[in-house]
C-alpha cells in the first residue's frame, strides 16, 4: 500500500538555524513526491515536487528536498529558517491511477524561536 | 490572479442540519477535489470530479455528497452533520488529474457543528 510517514510531529528551531524535515514513503514504483506548507487557518501551498531527474529539487522560499531511493526518503531542508516559516509541513505522494489523489503524511509542525 | 476560492471561510451549523460548502476556481482546471482535514491531522480525500465524472473514495460516508454544475464550481453537501464532521474542508484543483500534477488549494472552510 502507498503511504507516507513523517516521523516528527513537532520541531522547534531557532531563527537562522538550519532545518531538516523528514519524510519516508512506501511505494511500489517511481514515486511522485510533494511538499506542501500550510499556515494556520489557510490552505496548502506547494513548496516543491519531484518525479524524475535530478534528485535535489529546489523550491520556493529557499527550500530544497533530496530524493533518496535507497532510503525511501524525501527530506525537506532549508539552510536558514525565518520566523515566517513557522507552519505545518506536509509530505505527500501522488497515488497511482487514482485521478491525481494525494496521500499525505501526518504533517510536521514547525515552531521558530526568536 | 487565477485562484481557488472557498465560501464561506467559517461555517457554523447545528447537529443534523444540512450544510453546503462552496468552491470556485478561475484556473479552468478539469479536476476538482474535496479533502477533509480534522484537527492536527493530514488532509483526507473525500471525492473528486474529473469534468462531470464523479469519483468517490471508498471510505467516504454517504452523508457527504458533491455537485459540480459547471467547470468553475463545485459544492460539498453534508446531509446530516454530526459532531465528528467538524473539520476544515479543503477544495483543490488540478489541470488533468495526473499523478505528477500540482494541486492548487483554496483557503478552506472551517466547519463547526453545534
Amino acid at each position: 500500500a502507498q503511504s507516507v510517514t513523517q516521523p516528527d510531529i513537532h520541531i522547534t528551531v531557532s531563527e537562522g538555524a538550519s532545518l531538516e524535515l523528514r519524510c519516508n514513503y512506501s511505494y511500489g514504483a517511481t514515486p511522485y513526491l510533494f511538499w506542501y506548507v500550510q499556515s494556520p487557518g489557510q490552505g496548502l501551498q506547494l513548496l516543491l515536487k519531484y518525479f524524475s531527474g535530478d534528485t535535489l529539487v529546489q523550491g520556493i522560499k529557499g527550500f530544497e528536498a533530496e530524493f533518496k531511493r535507497s532510503q525511501s526518503s524525501f527530506n525537506l531542508r532549508k539552510p536558514s529558517v525565518h520566523w515566517s516559516d513557522a507552519a505545518e509541513y506536509f509530505c505527500a505522494v501522488g497515488a497511482l491511477n487514482q485521478g491525481g489523489k494525494l496521500i499525505f503524511g501526518q504533517g510536521t509542525e514547525l515552531s521558530v524561536k526568536p | 490572479d487565477a485562484m481557488v476560492i472557498q465560501n464561506p471561510r467559517y461555517q457554523v451549523t447545528q447537529f443534523g442540519k444540512p450544510v453546503t460548502l462552496s468552491c470556485s476556481q478561475t484556473l479552468n482546471h478539469n479536476v476538482m477535489y474535496w479533502y477533509q482535514q480534522k484537527s492536527s491531522q493530514a488532509p483526507k480525500l473525500l471525492f473528486h470530479y474529473y469534468d462531470k465524472d464523479f469519483n468517490n473514495e471508498a471510505d467516504t460516508p454517504d452523508n457527504f455528497q458533491s455537485r459540480r454544475p459547471n467547470t468553475s464550481f463545485c459544492f460539498l453537501d453534508i446531509r446530516s452533520p454530526g459532531l465528528g464532521d467538524a473539520a476544515m474542508y479543503l477544495c483543490a484543483t488540478s489541470k488533468s488529474g495526473t499523478q505528477q500534477e500540482t494541486q492548487y488549494f483554496g483557503p478552506g472552510t472551517r466547519l463547526l457543528v453545534l
